[in-house]
């Protein structure tokens, strides 16, 4: 089985400072990892994500995301926080399929970010 | 070129009543797959579809049950409606979903919401 946890489900910012959102991940076979953001009533958007190969991953908006396998975790990092960042932010890991469960995502519970000025 | 569509937006019911959501996948995309997320929380997975066939069950009851068309669209259908079915339902898509293709991200749909009154 696998699961995702995110610390914190509320974090706030100034804008331009530093955004770091952490998921931490369990999983029993190699995770592909992956963030997505949500504005309000609105589906998910793809940030970036993590499958093989380099483990500092870039996305869009100026994200990206370290793979520590050592400490189970792929957290979220922005230098410079922006106004328009203020969304939900969900960590899910992908099942591979070999327990024949098709490539499913799992999701944390999600972490709300604030930008305030 | 055209996202995931779902439709319709919003949808109020009461107790009891069946529910057909719909959702077209982007083109070319084979794969769908249905998600739950209730109100602060994160999307839990109900269905996966590939190539028409079912490859995926989340944990949910027997009165959720789904179908893919031969042009790939779906359709997830609820049975006898409860309180607790209220949630925001996404459909996603990807361009495989085949047993160990799970490095291909799923695409969502800006989701269905539905209303148990």
């Amino acid at each position: 089985a696998q699961s995702v946890t995110q610390l914190g489900s509320h974090v706030s910012v100034s804008e331009g400072a530093l955004v770091l959102l952490r998921c931490n991940y369990s999983s029993s076979v190699p995770p592909y990892l992956f963030w997505y953001v949500q504005y309000p009533n609105q589906g998910l958007q793809l940030l970036l994500k993590y499958t093989t190969g380099a483990t500092l991953v870039k996305g869009i908006n100026g994200f990206e995301a370290e793979f520590k396998k050592s400490e189970t975790s792929f957290h979220l990092t922005k230098p410079s926080a922006h106004m328009s960042d203020a969304a939900e932010y969900f960590c899910a890991v992908s099942d591979l399929g070999l327990t024949g469960g098709g490539n499913k995502l799992t999701f944390g519970t999600g972490t709300q970010l604030k930008v305030e000025l | 070129d055209a996202g995931v569509t779902q439709s319709p937006t919003h949808l109020i019911k009461t107790r009891g009543q069946h529910v057909t959501l719909r959702c077209s996948p982007i083109s070319g995309h084979k794969s769908v797959s249905w998600y739950q997320q209730v109100l602060g929380q994160g999307p839990q997975f109900i269905f996966q579809y590939y190539e028409k066939e079912e490859r995926g069950r989340g944990n949910f009851p027997d009165r959720f049950s789904a179908r893919q068309f031969p042009n790939y669209s779906s359709e997830l259908n609820v049975n006898a409606l409860l309180l607790g079915d209220s949630a925001l339902y996404l459909c996603a898509s990807s361009l495989l979903g085949g047993r160990g293709q799970v490095n291909q991200p799923q695409h969502f749909g800006d989701g269905t919401r539905l209303s148990i009154l």
